[in-house]
């Protein structure tokens, strides 16, 4: 069975600063997917990003990074220089190599404060 | 436009008056699936399908069913609503292989009393 873990309910941040938000996983399986979408308070879920347990490169995607490590079974993600917009609820979410059930984190909400 | 589309967006019902919640892709894709989310628990799985009349329960699937005749159609149904099943809905589909990220709908909102 698969499990994500969120451990941060809300983080309140000013604007500028920069914030981290937490994912850790638990999986059998060798191969595995590990993603990150964004639920702005309009509802909709917008895809961030994805990674495969074979690539731990870090990635950075303008003021977001990503920082996977098998070790410890986290896939942490960074928003640097926060804006008010990024204000949302951000979930992780854990797919096998079996391609068959996507789990989610319950989610970090994530307020950025003018 | 590549898009998942849901219908109804918000529907308030009473208990045990069955509904559908309707769910289209236009992306030709194989994979797709039915997620409720709740406070504090996130998005759980509560069917999916891999293609064309094979469908799979998820995490939650207890009162609900699927059907999937045709690829582009994966229609919720609540045979006899209860107020536990109150909440959001959303439809996701994605090709077959589980690098791919899932798309999602825009989300139903569903309240029954």
């Amino acid at each position: 069975a698969q499990k994500v873990t969120q451990a941060q309910t809300e983080i309140s941040v000013v604007e500028k600063e920069d914030v981290t938000l937490d994912c850790v996983y638990e999986t059998r399986d060798t191969t595995y997917y590990l993603f990150w979408y964004k639920q702005p308070p309009s509802g909709e879920l917008v895809f961030l990003i994805r990674r495969n347990s074979f690539d731990e490169q870090n990635e950075i995607s303008g003021r977001y990074s990503w920082n996977f490590q098998k070790s410890t079974s986290s896939f942490n993600f960074t928003i640097t220089a926060s804006q008010v917009v990024d204000s949302a609820v951000y979930f992780c979410a854990l797919r096998p190599g079996s391609a068959r059930q996507l789990t989610f984190g319950s989610g970090t909400q994530l307020t950025v404060l003018p | 436009e590549a898009q998942v589309t849901q219908n109804p967006r918000y529907l308030i019902t009473v208990t045990g008056k069955k509904l559908t919640v309707t769910c289209s892709q236009n992306m030709n894709h194989e994979y797709m699936s039915w997620y409720r989310q709740d406070p504090g628990l996130g998005l759980r799985q509560i069917y999916y399908s891999m293609n064309v009349e094979v469908t799979d329960k998820g995490d939650v699937p207890e009162g609900y069913k699927v059907s999937r005749k045709e690829k582009r159609n994966f229609p919720l149904i609540l045979e006899s609503p209860s107020p536990n099943q109150t909440s959001l809905y959303f439809c996701a589909s994605s090709h077959r292989s589980s690098y791919n990220e899932q798309f999602f709908g825009p989300g139903t909102r569903l309240t029954v009393l």
